[in-house]
């Protein structure tokens, strides 16, 4: 298993330009999210969707969209790029744990965004 | 809303000591997990350890250690026996709210430094 993967790993853009971010996850988990790493800040959740065709918002959505056509993918999608949309961006995948087992969540290796 | 407060921004510890990394959290929802990151120079996120709300048994996983005082709403990592490639942000996250979200709400995290 590839177990979640992102792709660009870097990526520069300039204001307004548009992009997509892909994420992928080979573990049939019903459960993705995607979240944004600001220094100081944590980890701040932007999107998620708890299968193919449900999306929802999460903490942080301005500015972004997301879609889910298949189990597998779950690409984040900047419409007209911002300064502040600079940031390293996390996708991740979840299953619920069995019963008194472990419960977690797996992230792919992040994608460092920087718009000028 | 749910909130994780890590008030340590950075920690030393000597190798081969034990650590303790604090986090509390604040949710009015009886159904919740609790998770340890770990996020090396590197980048990317990896899990340690997990805590469900109704575990009756602190949780553990090798050289981790999870110290859960429910009432309290507290959930400090012990990390025993520091080695230096322990070196790295840790951050602590809770799932929810409700027993079917998969939502996590990251702490600001702790820079731990292990000294040889």
């Amino acid at each position: 298993n590839a177990g979640v993967t992102q792709t660009p790993k870097f990526q520069v853009l300039k204001t307004g330009q548009s992009m997509t971010l892909q994420c992928a996850q080979d573990m049939n988990h019903e459960y993705m999210s995607w979240y944004r790493q600001d220094p100081g800040m944590g980890l701040r959740l932007i999107h998620y969707s708890v299968g193919a065709g449900i999306t929802d918002q999460g903490e942080v959505p301005n500015g972004y969209n997301v879609s889910r056509s298949t189990t597998e993918d779950f690409p984040l999608r900047l419409l007209s790029a911002a300064p502040s949309q600079t940031s390293v961006y996390f996708c991740a995948s979840s299953s619920p744990g069995l019963a008194g087992g472990t419960d977690t969540q797996y992230f792919g290796p992040g994608t460092r965004l920087t718009v000028l | 809303a749910q909130k994780i407060t890590q008030t340590q921004p950075g920690m030393f510890v000597q190798e081969k000591e034990a650590v303790t990394l604090d986090c509390t959290y604040d949710t009015s929802d009886p159904s919740y997990g609790l998770f340890w990151y770990k996020q090396p120079s590197s980048g990317e996120m990896i899990f340690l350890i997990y805590q469900g709300s109704y575990d009756q048994q602190n949780a553990t996983e090798g050289r981790y250690s999870l110290n859960f005082q429910k009432a309290r709403k507290s959930a400090n990592l012990v990390i025993s026996a520091s080695q230096l490639g322990d070196s790295a942000m840790y951050f602590c996250a809770m799932r929810g709210p409700g027993a079917g979200s998969y939502q996590l709400t990251f702490g600001k995290g702790t820079k731990l430094s292990v000294i040889p």
